[in-house]
């Protein structure tokens, strides 16, 4: 079965630098959710879109954008990178009336 | 604000022993409550969920349970094994509007052989 796509799983990026994270959520799912997790935390919700359109907001710096394109996928722009935006970016989606939301493997952003 | 507390943060038993993570959660709204294993390097994977219409859900070795009113729900594993090795996500979330899922900070379970 297709799950949740995240690309680049890896990515190195030095401090002040810009950043996007590309996620494609399972076919038919039209909410995806962004998190991050850094070493040794649980996830923290950053930002959630249904259907193109922002629907949820968590701790998401200034420094950070997303948005949900007409096929569903979502980029989220990460700019003016801190060390401290190292960690794993997780991408979920799920299909608005269904509860059950499905992970992508990650991407690990480490800015040096 | 919504928090999810998780206990223990690492749990380590004999392989065949129950493993039992418990969490609580902050708002008396939420309804869904799905529970994640995360193995190294890997995103978290859902195991098993329960809704607030339920009490106990079981799906093989692994069963949740549900106390709405101490907003508490637990995670038990029995017949533990080495692959149940992983870090266990709980998160609460609400069946209205868009589903944010709430996680609580995890317990690394380590079952050994």
């Amino acid at each position: 079965a297709a799950g949740v796509i995240q690309s680049p799983r890896h990515l190195i990026k030095e401090k002040r630098e810009t950043a996007t994270l590309k996620c494609y959520p399972i076919p038919r799912h039209d909410t995806v959710y962004w998190y991050q997790q850094g070493p040794g935390q649980d996830p923290q919700f950053l930002i959630s879109f249904y259907e193109k359109m922002q629907s949820d907001k968590g701790s998401i710096p200034d420094r950070f954008s997303a948005q949900q394109f007409s096929d569903y996928h979502s980029e989220l722009n990460m700019s003016s990178l801190e060390l401290g935006d190292s960690a794993l970016y997780f991408c979920a989606s799920s299909s608005q009336g269904d509860t059950e939301a499905f992970f992508g493997q990650g991407t690990r952003l480490t800015v040096v | 604000g919504e928090n999810v507390e998780q206990h223990p943060s690492t749990l380590s038993v004999q392989e065949g022993d129950s493993a039992v993570i418990k969490c609580t959660y902050s708002d008396s709204a939420s309804n869904y409550f799905p529970w994640y294993k995360q193995e190294l390097g890997k995103g978290p994977q859902l195991i098993i969920d329960i809704r607030s219409n339920v009490g106990e859900k079981k799906d093989q070795r692994i069963a949740v349970t549900l106390n709405k009113t101490a907003k508490h729900f637990s995670l038990h594993i029995t017949e533990t094994q080495p692959e149940d090795s992983a870090v266990y996500f709980c998160a609460a979330s609400k069946t209205s509007g868009t589903y944010k899922y709430i996680f609580g900070t995890g317990t690394r379970l380590k079952v050994l052989a």
